[in-house]
């Protein structure tokens, strides 16, 4: 398997932009997750799904950020209009529950967003 | 909040073990105790997890105290790329469920030549 895949690795963009990030998960797996990570705030989780439905946006950081998944291999998370301060490494990762109700979260490379 | 307390930092030597200690002192009956690692530029990577027996793998050993309030990461032979921060997490697991994982500032262990 060739992991959670995200695109893109890198993306720089100007203040008002809209910047879509896109993660496929690790085939089989029901949950997928989206993180962010900065040096000030650490690793956060933003939002995850299950079976594709959304669980928890609690982590959503506001109105500007949405995120979907029209089926199993495919999530997308957008920023609109984009900040400075959204500057950050997005993590996604993906995970299928054991019959004990543990989990093993994968997390892909990350796409590394500078917003100018 | 992360329910952990990690030390922010510790260094080994090549190929010696590392002990990195994790205090979660007020973990739930029903909580697993995860270790995560990221090593720099990467996304974190699943070490371990166990709920109240000692545990191992491939990549490394956990030893959890009987009372649970703390737990102990062991790389046996730690090698130059081991160098990463290392993150002890504590999460309830529900039948069929998923719960969040809270990253905390986790340990950044440094192996040195």
């Amino acid at each position: 398997d060739a992991g959670v895949i995200q695109s893109p690795r890198h993306e720089v963009t100007e203040m008002g932009q809209e910047v879509t990030l896109r993660c496929k998960p690790i085939s089989g797996h029901d949950y997928l997750f989206w993180y962010r990570q900065t040096m000030m705030r650490g690793l956060e989780l933003l939002i995850y799904f299950n079976n594709n439905v959304p669980i928890d946006d609690s982590g959503m950081p506001e109105d500007r950020f949405s995120a979907k998944m029209p089926n199993a291999s495919f999530s997308t998370l957008k920023i609109q209009p984009s900040e400075p301060r959204d500057s950050a490494v997005y993590f996604c990762a993906s995970s299928s529950t054991d019959r004990l109700g543990a989990d093993t979260q994968y997390f892909g490379p990350g796409t590394r967003l500078t917003v100018l | 909040d992360a329910k952990t307390t990690q030390p922010p930092s510790m260094d080994c030597a090549e190929g010696r073990a590392a002990n990195l200690p994790c205090n979660h002192s007020t973990i739930s009956g029903n909580e697993y105790v995860y270790w995560y690692r990221q090593i720099h530029s990467q996304g974190p990577q699943y070490i371990i997890h166990g709920l109240k027996n000692n545990e191992t793998n491939e990549m490394a050993s956990l030893i959890i105290t009987e009372d649970r309030k703390s737990s102990t990461l062991i790389l046996p032979h730690a090698t130059l790329r081991d160098t990463a921060v290392y993150y002890c997490i504590v999460r309830a697991s529900t039948q069929g469920g998923s719960e969040k994982l809270v990253f905390g500032k986790g340990t950044k262990l440094t192996v040195n030549p």
